[in-house]
């Protein structure tokens, strides 16, 4: 069974650019979510969907980052404009309702410049 | 004081030593408590799952909660050195909720 995938894996871009993180969930989990993880601390929580509605968005910075989950599957974050401080590895993962068990992606790391 | 408090690192142990991984929270409405593992630029990988108190063996791991004492811990037994990577402790108050992580450690097992 395939896992969570996200892409791109790296992003390097300069600040006040946008970027756009991908990702693709295990097949049949209703629940996504997006986190942010700074160096040397653990995860903390941007966005949580349940299908396709965002059902705790209240970590997300509004006037710079938005999420989207079309169709209740796949999802992207993006973050318009990017600044310095937004230099973190963003992971997504995705649970089934009942167990509640998150299975992560790989990350997507973004340094900002 | 922030809602899980695990341990600092770093850890490094001998190759076959028991290991003793530990956070503390203080929400008591957290019932559900997970140890993920995190390899060098790669997600965590969930370890251990557990619901409300009590202890919960799978191979080499066991997790202990003890919600009285806003207590948890990971034992690993035998630790080799393909357990170096960085642990962390998560806790949430339902089986879909919000989970809140600690910082985590890195574990170094020497051979």
């Amino acid at each position: 069974e395939a896992g969570v995938v996200q892409s791109p894996r790296y992003k390097i871009i300069e600040k006040k650019q946008p970027v756009a993180f991908w990702c693709n969930p295990i097949s049949g989990h209703n629940t996504l979510y997006w986190y942010l993880q700074n160096l040397g601390q653990g995860p903390e929580l941007l966005i949580r969907y349940e299908n396709e509605e965002a059902v705790d968005d209240s970590q997300l910075p509004k006037d710079r980052f938005s999420a989207e989950r079309l169709k209740g599957v796949d999802s992207t974050l993006k973050i318009q404009p990017a600044e310095l401080g937004d230099s973190a590895v963003y992971l997504c993962a995705s649970s089934q309702q009942i167990t509640g068990e998150l299975f992560f992606g790989e990350g997507s790391r973004l340094t900002v410049l | 004081q922030k809602e899980v408090e695990q341990d600092p690192g770093p850890l490094s142990v001998p190759e076959g030593a028991i290991v003793s991984l530990n956070c503390t929270y203080s929400n008591s409405a957290f019932q559900y408590f997970m140890w993920y593992r995190q390899y060098s630029r790669k997600g965590p990988e969930l370890l251990m799952y557990t619901y409300s108190s009590g202890n919960k063996e799978d191979g080499r791991f066991t997790a202990q909660v003890d919600k009285s004492s806003k207590y948890i811990s990971l034992f690993i037994r035998d630790s080799q050195p393909s357990d170096s990577a960085t642990y962390l402790c998560a806790m949430g108050t339902g089986a879909n909720s919000k989970l809140t992580f600690g910082k985590g450690i890195t574990l170094s097992v020497r051979p």
